[in-house]
């Protein structure tokens, strides 16, 4: 069965310092993995994806997250964090050959000035 | 192309009326998905379809929900009667079948308000 445990549901760190939100998922099969942002009153927006071509993937604004099958983890990482990071961050995972998407309860990342 | 297009973007209409929400999905994608997104519960899956067959509606709250895709470049979801529990942002989402490249698109959302 598949499933996505997103660990902190608030995160907040100040402006210029790393930025850690945590994922972990359970897969039958070759996932894929997915970070979704969302800004307040906006849709989903992609910030990167994992589909089995490299384990450390890169995304938008600066984004990074590792892929980690030994760990079942998708963390995704930012060396710097900036006032417009500050936004709802969804982990996605989709199962090949099974086509829902699952979500995770999201983790609302606050940035301090 | 213009993305996951939806409307209306916000629709506020009284408790027992009907109410449609519309989604047009990016040409060429074979899956769309309807979700609701709410404080309380988070983003749920409502439905989705392949090649406009509905395949997993089992998100689907109760019979007053109904949702229908007569082509494969609009969806419709409906609500009658609507009540007020039903306020939430609805997005629709399309995407290619699993595989490389395959994430989901989504609209911008339709803020539904049931008072």
């Amino acid at each position: 069965a598949q499933s996505v445990t997103q660990l902190d549901s608030h995160v907040s760190v100040s402006e210029g310092t790393p930025v850690l939100l945590r994922c972990n998922y359970s897969s039958s099969y070759s996932p894929s993995l997915f970070w979704y942002v969302q800004h307040p009153n906006k849709g989903l927006q992609l910030l990167l994806k994992y589909t089995s071509a490299a384990t450390l993937v890169k995304g938008i604004n600066g984004f990074e997250a590792e892929f980690k099958k030994s760990e079942t983890s998708f963390h995704l990482t930012k060396p710097s964090a900036h006032m417009s990071d500050a936004a709802e961050y969804f982990c996605v995972v989709r199962e090949y050959n099974f086509n829902k998407f699952y979500f995770g309860s999201g983790t609302k990342l606050n940035v301090k000035p | 192309d213009a993305g996951v297009i939806q409307s209306p973007r916000h629709e506020v209409t009284e408790m027992g009326q009907e109410v449609t929400l519309r989604c047009k999905p990016i040409s060429g994608h074979d899956y769309l998905f309807w979700y609701r997104q709410t404080m309380m519960r988070g983003l749920e899956l409502l439905i989705y379809f392949n090649n406009n067959v509905p395949i997993d509606d089992s998100g689907m709250p109760e019979d007053r929900f109904s949702a229908k895709m007569p082509n494969a470049s609009f969806s419709t979801l409906k609500i009658q009667p609507s009540e007020p529990r039903d306020s939430a942002v609805y997005f629709c989402a399309s995407s290619l079948r699993s595989g490389m490249n395959t994430e989901a698109f989504f609209g911008q959302g339709t803020r539904l308000t049931v008072v």
